[in-house]
């Protein structure tokens, strides 16, 4: 079966470090795989998304940036936090064609002080 | 810009009583219309989806209601249980985007 997972699960940060969030899949090859944030009040909003090895696609212009090293393993980064950037944030995957169920990671909050 | 709008933001039910959720969209690419459930500290979970082509699809206690030349669609609990405690978001998805709404914490009292 696969699963997913994503940590650290919580995070406290001081604003101007750097951020590494790690998210890994098993049980499949060449998934789809989403980084989200959720903030309150405003859902989820997706960041990145990736179709492959090395292929990052941004939703939304931001302190923010993706990396997918590996065929199940995708990383959001920052290279100096803001106190906006905190929030909670989701790792995805789907199968090829992202019109299928969508998996969910557990989450990081990340608080950004 | 939100490709979703949901309400309502919260909503409160008897046990027994039955929980409806709206959401409306815009972009008439959307072919794909899921529902996921969330509970505190939890990653979003597939609920029930529906896909344009049908006006209702019902699985268990849950029923999507989709009005394709409204753009709107619906989730209803039917006989809702304290269990069913959560946030709903709906969602509407194209290719490889997949746009939420805002979310609705529903809360069924005993």
């Amino acid at each position: 079966s696969q699963t997913i997972h994503q940590w650290p699960a919580t995070l406290v940060q001081p604003v101007g470090s750097p951020l590494s969030l790690e998210c890994t899949v098993e049980g499949t090859s060449n998934p789809n795989l989403y980084w989200y944030r959720q903030a309150a009040g405003r859902g989820l909003q997706l960041l990145f998304y990736s179709v492959g090895i090395g292929q990052i696609s941004s939703e939304v212009p931001q302190n923010l940036s993706a990396s997918r090293p590996q065929d199940r393993q995708f990383i959001l980064s920052s290279k100096k936090l803001l106190l906006s950037d905190s929030g909670f944030y989701l790792c995805a995957w789907t199968k090829t064609d992202m019109n299928t169920e969508a998996f969910f990671g557990q989450g990081t909050r990340l608080t950004v002080v | 810009q939100q490709q979703v709008k949901q309400s309502p933001q919260s909503l409160i039910v008897q046990k027994g009583g039955i929980s409806i959720i709206n959401c409306a969209y815009e972009n008439t690419a959307f072919d794909y219309f899921p529902w996921y459930q969330q509970f505190p500290g939890k990653g979003p979970a597939l609920l029930i989806a529906i896909r344009p082509d049908v006006s209702e699809k019902k699985e268990g206690r849950f029923t999507i209601s989709f009005n394709k030349s409204a753009k709107q669609f619906s989730l209803h609990i039917m006989d809702s249980q304290p269990g069913d405690s959560a946030t709903y978001f709906c969602a509407a998805g194209y290719l490889y985007n997949l746009f939420f709404g805002t979310g609705t914490r529903l809360t069924v009292i005993p």
